[in-house]
């Protein structure tokens, strides 16, 4: 079982949909949770950042963790065709690196 | 703040030549890390560097890759002699003091080898 699990899609949604993005995850210990965007032939970079369990909402996206569960969700509101992009979850123990998904392909259709 | 710098962005080199990528991080990091990233396996960590020391280079596929950080500001990825496998997206990323999981990733190399 790898550490991190994530579907890879592609998903496709209409514009103004609900998205929900989600990854599981094996290690008990990771604390810090992450999502990134990466547009496609860019560099990925930090969509959201959470620490331990919870929820936390920044405009249209919000990010879930349950460790109970060892599942994380990113969802997003009013989807946008610029939210088209693959979104990586990433997880950490802390002061240790980053364990990356394979990354979700989303396309938001106008 | 230009961010994490990257150079080449391309590169397409034959097998068996020597390949060298590089990397500037963001002004007062001083976490540095290499991925690679390809369709089959994501984005893997190859190595990566605190205070210009190499923390974990576990990642780092064999002999043939090599990683330095001579100084805070540049870093070297290089694979020598280079294979068609090696084909991937090299990126570079940074983070600061006590934030190694709040990552800032380059542009990426787009490395093809033939």
């Amino acid at each position: 079982q790898k550490e991190v699990e994530q579907d890879p899609g592609p998903l496709s949604v209409p514009e103004g949909a609900i998205v929900s993005l989600n990854c599981t995850y094996s290690n008990s210990a990771f604390q810090y949770f992450m999502w990134y965007r990466q547009y496609s032939r860019k560099g990925p970079e930090l969509l959201m950042y959470t620490y331990s369990s919870g929820n936390k909402e920044d405009g249209r996206f919000t990010a879930q963790v349950d460790k109970s569960s060892k599942y994380i969700s990113l969802f997003i509101r009013d989807s946008q065709p610029s939210d088209s992009a693959t979104y990586l979850c990433a997880m950490s123990e802390g002061n240790t690196p980053l364990v990356f998904g394979k990354g979700t392909r989303l396309s938001v259709i106008a | 703040d230009a961010g994490v710098i990257q150079s080449p962005r391309h590169e397409v080199t034959e097998m068996g030549q020597e390949v060298t990528l590089r990397c500037k991080p963001i002004s007062g990091h001083d976490y540095l890390f290499w991925y690679r990233q390809t369709m089959m396996r994501g984005l893997e960590l190859l190595i990566y560097f605190n205070n210009n020391v190499p923390i974990d280079d576990s990642g780092m596929p064999e002999d043939r890759f090599s990683a330095k950080m001579p100084n805070a500001s540049f870093s070297t990825l290089k694979i020598q002699p280079s294979e068609p496998r090696d084909s991937a997206v090299y990126f570079c990323a940074s983070s600061g003091t006590g934030r190694p999981e709040t990552q800032y990733f380059g542009p990426g190399t787009r490395l093809l080898v033939l």
